[in-house]
């Protein structure tokens, strides 16, 4: 089945570093969401953006929905150990009902 | 407020068996969408149920059924089981009222096809 791009594919930084990530596809999303997810767990919802050009915050975690609707980005400040894990990207497209495309994934590691 | 619960947590099968998997979604919401996400790779859609009707399908076969009650929860039915079918089953719920956009996922059923 289709995944949208991811890169990096995983990123090895140190505490208090900035992170940055991003999503691309080959066709329009009208949703962009933005999971977390740990070993052992399901995908945690950390940011939903809902309109291309939109700047959204939770936290350290800042995204953006590109204005392209293609595209989408991740930016985590001041890293910190429990950033760890595998962030993945979700697009929700113009015609589904709510079926979401997930990107193959960034996994970060934090070192101390 | 308890969120997306799923059952069993592991489960062990053979080759040409049949699996049935759980899921109660999270107070308040009345769709449920199952994923299959393989080793190293993004979830995949399988399908969403909504007033105890499958309403899409991913590129899923046959073999992969499903059905929900009336009181929401659901459940993943796979026939014929292939060792590609290995990997961790996600359910994920969302609400009609909020257009169906924010899924929030349950822990996961691990299934290993041996």
């Amino acid at each position: 089945g289709q995944q949208l791009n991811q890169s990096p594919q995983s990123m090895f930084i140190q505490e208090g570093e900035d992170v940055s990530m991003n999503c691309t596809s080959s066709s329009i999303f009208n949703t962009w969401l933005w999971y977390k997810q740990e070993p052992g767990e399901g995908p945690v919802l950390l940011i939903a953006l809902y309109k291309a050009g939109e700047l959204t915050s939770n936290g350290r975690l800042t995204a953006q929905f590109g204005i392209t609707r293609k595209d989408s980005f991740l930016n985590i400040s001041a890293s910190i150990p429990s950033d760890v894990g595998i962030y993945f990207c979700a697009g929700r497209d113009t015609g589904t009902a709510s079926k979401l495309t997930f990107g193959t994934g960034t996994r970060l590691q934090v070192t101390l | 407020d308890a969120g997306v619960t799923q059952s069993p947590t592991h489960l062990i099968k053979t080759r040409g068996q049949q699996v049935t998997l759980r899921c109660s979604p999270k107070s308040g919401h009345d769709t449920v969408s199952w994923y299959q996400q393989a080793l190293g790779q993004g979830p995949q859609f399988i399908f969403q149920y909504y007033e105890e009707e499958e309403r899409q399908r991913g590129n899923f076969p046959d073999r992969f059924s499903g059905h929900q009650f009336p009181n929401y929860s659901s459940e993943l039915n796979v026939n014929a089981l292939l060792l590609g079918d290995s990997a961790l089953y996600l359910c994920a719920s969302s609400s009609v009222g909020q257009g169906q956009v924010t899924q929030y996922f349950g822990p996961g059923t691990r299934l290993l096809v041996l």
